[in-house]
């Protein structure tokens, strides 16, 4: 079982529709989570961080962390062709332990958002 | 804001050449920075973890003989793959963290063909 696992989709929406990405995740130590957009050819973009459990806004994007359920996802309304492109989730644990400071990706989600 | 660059963004070399990837943070210090391979609709691969003036950490599996990492200074890591063959060919993204943040910024990736 890997310690993250996202839908790799591919997730097709039409323009303005309200777009839930998820992932689950094993680990309890991850406490840190973040949110990557890629555009093909192109390195990941930050979109949103967070190590709260709960909800962060930002403009269009709203993350939520549950951490009781080992369960972060990431919802984008009034979805843009634009937002066509790749979703990562990634998460790490905060200090302390080997693995501090190594992000754990998600496989990635595709998205296409049609005009 | 939180620039990293890598250069060259795309590369093409024979079997048996040295290739060199620079990742540069441009507008905030980077005591971590991170290497990372990406095959085709696959997520990132962690290679090796670089503190500034340290030896790179590797990830299992990676030679560090064949992938040489310096990270002489705050700003500027480099990434050397030795002897390329062309199962070499990937993509290779590089991020940079900043001292005391879990956050990873990546730059824009650099695209290798070995022939």
């Amino acid at each position: 079982q890997k310690e993250v696992e996202q839908d790799p989709g591919p997730l097709s929406v039409p323009e303005g529709a309200i777009v839930s990405l998820n992932c689950t995740y094993s680990n309890s130590a991850f406490q840190y989570f973040m949110w990557y957009r890629q555009y093909s050819r192109k390195g990941p973009e930050l979109l949103m961080y967070t190590y709260s459990s709960g909800n962060k806004e930002d403009g269009r994007f709203t993350a939520q962390v549950d951490k009781s359920s080992k369960y972060i996802s990431l919802f984008i309304r009034d979805s843009q062709p634009s937002d066509s492109a790749t979703y990562l989730c990634a998460m790490t644990p905060l200090a302390g332990g080997t693995s501090y400071g190594k992000l754990t990706f998600g496989q990635g989600t595709i998205l296409t958002v049609h005009p | 804001g939180a620039v990293v660059s890598q250069h060259p963004s795309w590369v093409i070399c024979k079997s048996g050449t040295s290739v060199k990837i620079e990742c540069r943070s441009l507008d905030f210090q980077a005591t971590t920075m991170f290497w990372y391979r990406q095959f085709p609709k696959q997520s990132l691969m962690l290679m090796a973890t670089s503190n500034e003036g340290s030896k790179a950490t590797y990830e299992q599996g990676v030679e560090k003989d064949k992938f040489l990492i310096n990270h002489a200074s705050l700003t500027l890591s480099t990434l050397t793959v030795t002897s390329a063959h062309p199962e070499d060919s990937s993509f290779y993204i590089c991020s940079a963290r900043r001292l005391g943040q879990e956050t990873q910024y990546f730059g824009p990736g650099t695209r290798l063909l070995v022939l």
